[in-house]
């Protein structure tokens, strides 16, 4: 099976930068997605196709991709950042979908 | 603005199956591929599977034996069915809108929370 990993979790004080990695074999050949989950809510997109900012997304949030690893970047930080981020992609041939394990992310 | 909505029965007894239904507005559903994904609760997102073109679909290996997910294309909705339920099949599902050729998922239905229990 294809698997993707995160840090579970990642501390940061206001107006700081926190950054969440995620690596996977297959992120040679598939693009990264990034979510942000607050209790009670559905995922919402932040980041698409390892860089790309959608619509209505602060230009706070930023994304990298490096070999088999890409990076989230809060660049700094606020309260209302705090929240669940979990990266996505597929596997090689785009069989199958895959998330990484979900990092919490705490303002301190 | 492209819109979806899960609908369904919130509680399901062990060994039955589960079914539920996505109600997909302001895009054509042929024009995507579509998801299904599952949160249990307190943990990470696990994905289900996908529909693509044709009738095409691809799911999860841990769960492939058990799901079902078809398209009606008359209705603009699509469908999940996961036989023979358990108390770990309690999550909240989500629908959801796939990017084609670089599988990202753009668009996220609200989720509905179903519970397994006798």
């Amino acid at each position: 099976s294809y698997e993707l990993t995160q840090p579970p979790s990642v501390s940061v004080s206001p107006r700081q930068t926190a950054s969440i990695t995620c690596s996977g074999d297959a992120l040679r050949k598939q693009f990264a997605y990034w979510y942000q989950q607050k209790p009670g809510q559905a995922p919402m997109l932040v980041i698409y196709k390892d860089t790309e900012r959608p619509s209505g997304i602060p230009e706070r949030f930023s994304g990298s991709s490096s070999g088999t690893t890409v990076t989230f970047t809060i660049s700094g930080v606020q309260a209302e950042d705090e929240a669940d981020y979990y990266c996505q992609s597929a596997d090689s041939t785009g069989t199958y979908l895959v998330f990484g394990g979900g990092t919490k992310l705490t303002v301190l | 603005q492209v819109q979806l909505q899960e609908s369904g029965p919130t509680l399901a007894k062990p060994s039955e199956t589960l079914s539920l239904t996505c109600t997909v507005s302001g895009v054509s559903i042929n024009s995507y591929y579509w998801t299904w994904i599952r949160q249990p609760p307190g943990k990470g997102l696990e994905w289900i599977g996908y529909h693509y073109y044709s009738g095409n679909t691809n799911y999860n290996p841990s769960l492939k034996s058990r799901v079902t997910i078809l398209v009606d294309t008359s209705k603009n909705q699509f469908s999940l069915t996961l036989s023979s339920v358990t108390a770990a099949d309690t999550a909240v599902y989500y629908c959801a809108r796939v990017e084609p050729d670089t599988y990202g998922i753009d668009v996220w239905g609200q989720g509905t929370t179903v519970t397994v229990s006798s």
